[in-house]
């Protein structure tokens, strides 16, 4: 079982509507969560970190299920530019690397 | 620059050659992170560092695969003895200090592309 896993998607989305996808994890001392975000062919970079209590960013809603091992992002009122891929990263067993998922791709269309 | 800068963006070469992938992180920034990209997958952890030590190897597939850091900021990935299965892009990140692992905020270079024939 890889250590996180993601739907891979692609998620078609319709410009204005919500979309939201799951992240799941193996290893239950993971402490810090994040998701990044991907666009085509360009590095990734951090959209938001992931709280106990859930945290929202403007549009964007992450939540984190403890119990379950996963973690969610939900964005709400698509944007065309919100189409990239989404990477649900969380901290590894050593507490010094960051695991990436294999990542959910979003399409926004109007 | 400000950001993660990396040389060169793109490298072909042939099975069997031996390659160097450069990584300049943001000044400043003690810990530094390599990883690797193939084509619909997420990025996979190499190596990484905490000042000129590899704190954590685990990720290096096997021993074609080594990494420097000998002053603390400008990092070299070697890779000898290429094989079409090393074609990735190669993703460097580097942090303010490890701590910044907890943050999540790891900035990226643009990659290196490899491609091996």
């Amino acid at each position: 079982r890889k250590e996180v896993e993601q739907d891979p998607g692609p998620f078609n989305v319709p410009e204005g509507a919500t979309v939201a996808f799951n992240c799941t994890y193996s290893n239950s001392a993971s402490q810090s969560f994040f998701w990044y975000r991907q666009d085509c062919r360009k590095e990734p970079k951090l959209l938001m970190s992931v709280y106990s209590s859930g945290n929202e960013d403007g549009r964007f809603t992450a939540q984190l299920n403890r119990a379950s091992q996963y973690i969610s992002l939900l964005i709400r009122d698509s944007k065309l530019s919100d189409s990239a891929t989404y990477l649900c990263v969380v901290n590894g067993a050593a507490g010094n690397k960051l695991t990436f998922g294999g990542g959910t791709r979003v399409l926004v269309k109007p | 620059g400000a950001g993660v800068s990396q040389t060169p963006s793109n490298k072909v070469t042939e099975k069997g050659k031996y390659v160097e992938l450069r990584c300049d992180p943001i000044s400043g920034h003690t810990a530094l992170y390599w990883y690797r990209q193939s084509l619909g997958q997420g990025p996979e952890f190499l190596i990484y560092f905490q000042g000129t030590g590899a704190a954590d190897d685990s990720g290096l597939p096997n021993d074609r695969f080594f990494a420097v850091r000998p002053e603390g900021s400008v990092s070299t990935l070697k890779i000898q003895r290429t094989e079409r299965g090393d074609s990735a892009v190669y993703l460097c990140a580097s942090s303010l200090t490890p701590a910044g692992v907890d943050t999540g905020e790891l900035f990226f270079g643009e990659g290196s592309r490899l491609t091996v024939l």
